[in-house]
C-alpha cells in the first residue's frame, strides 16, 4: 500500500538559511509525488509535483524537489528561507489510482 | 472563481446528534475527497469519489457517510457523532494528478 514518512514534525530555521523537509515513500509502482502547503487557517496549497517527467523538480516560492528512486526519497528543498514561507507541508504520494495519502506534516518555524 | 466551496466552516455538536458536512466544486472535476486533519497525524483520507455515483472508503471511513449527488457535489455525513470526530474537515476535487482544497470545516463534538 501506499504511504509516505515525513521524518521531523518540527523544523526551525534562520531566515536566509537552506530549508530541508524530508519525505520518504513506500509504493509498489511508480508513484506520483507531492508537496503541498498550509498556511494558519487555510487550506492545503499544491506546491509542486512529480509525474514521472524530470526527477528535479520546481515549484512556487522558491522550492523545489529532487525524486530518487534509489532511496525512494522526495525531499523539498529552498536554498534561502523567508519568514512568509513558515507554514506547515505535506508531502503525498498517489499510485495510478485515486488515493492521495498524505505524510503527518512538517511544521516549519523560520527565525529573523 | 470559487473553486472548492465548504459549508459549515465551523460547527459544535453534542455527542450522538447528526450533521452533514456540504462541498462543491465549479471546476467540473469527476475526483472529489474528504479528509479529517488531526495534530500530529496529517491528513487522512476518509472516503473519496472518482466519479459521480461511486463511492470508495478511505483510511478511516468508521462513523461516516457520503454522498455523490451529482459532479459537483460531495457531502460528509456523522450519523451520531463522538468526541473522537472533533477535527478538522477537509473537502478536495481533483483534475489530472492536482488536488485542490476547500477552505475546511472545523467541527467540535461534546
Amino acid at each position: 500500500a501506499q504511504s509516505v514518512t515525513q521524518l521531523g514534525s518540527h523544523v526551525s530555521v534562520s531566515e536566509g538559511a537552506l530549508v530541508l523537509l524530508r519525505c520518504n515513500y513506500s509504493s509498489s509502482v511508480p508513484p506520483y509525488l507531492f508537496w503541498y502547503v498550509q498556511y494558519p487557517n487555510q487550506g492545503l496549497q499544491l506546491l509542486l509535483k512529480y509525474t514521472s517527467a524530470a526527477t528535479l523538480v520546481k515549484g512556487i516560492n522558491g522550492f523545489e524537489a529532487e525524486f530518487k528512486k534509489s532511496e525512494t526519497s522526495f525531499h523539498l528543498t529552498k536554498p534561502s528561507a523567508h519568514m512568509s514561507d513558515a507554514a506547515e507541508y505535506f508531502c503525498a504520494v498517489s499510485e495510478d489510482t485515486d488515493k492521495l495519502i498524505f505524510g503527518t506534516g512538517t511544521r516549519l518555524q523560520v527565525f529573523p | 472563481n470559487a473553486g472548492v466551496t465548504q459549508t459549515p466552516k465551523f460547527q459544535v455538536l453534542k455527542t450522538g446528534q447528526s450533521m452533514t458536512l456540504q462541498c462543491a466544486q465549479d471546476m467540473n472535476h469527476n475526483s472529489m475527497y474528504w479528509y479529517r486533519q488531526d495534530p500530529g497525524m496529517g491528513l487522512r483520507l476518509i472516503y473519496y469519489s472518482a466519479s459521480e455515483g461511486t463511492t470508495d472508503k478511505g483510511e478511516v471511513p468508521n462513523g461516516y457517510n457520503v454522498s455523490r449527488l451529482n459532479k459537483r457535489e460531495f457531502s460528509l455525513r456523522l450519523e451520531s457523532a463522538a468526541p473522537s470526530q472533533t477535527s478538522v474537515y477537509f473537502c478536495a476535487s481533483k483534475y489530472g494528478k492536482e488536488a485542490f482544497f476547500g477552505q475546511g470545516t472545523r467541527l467540535t463534538v461534546v
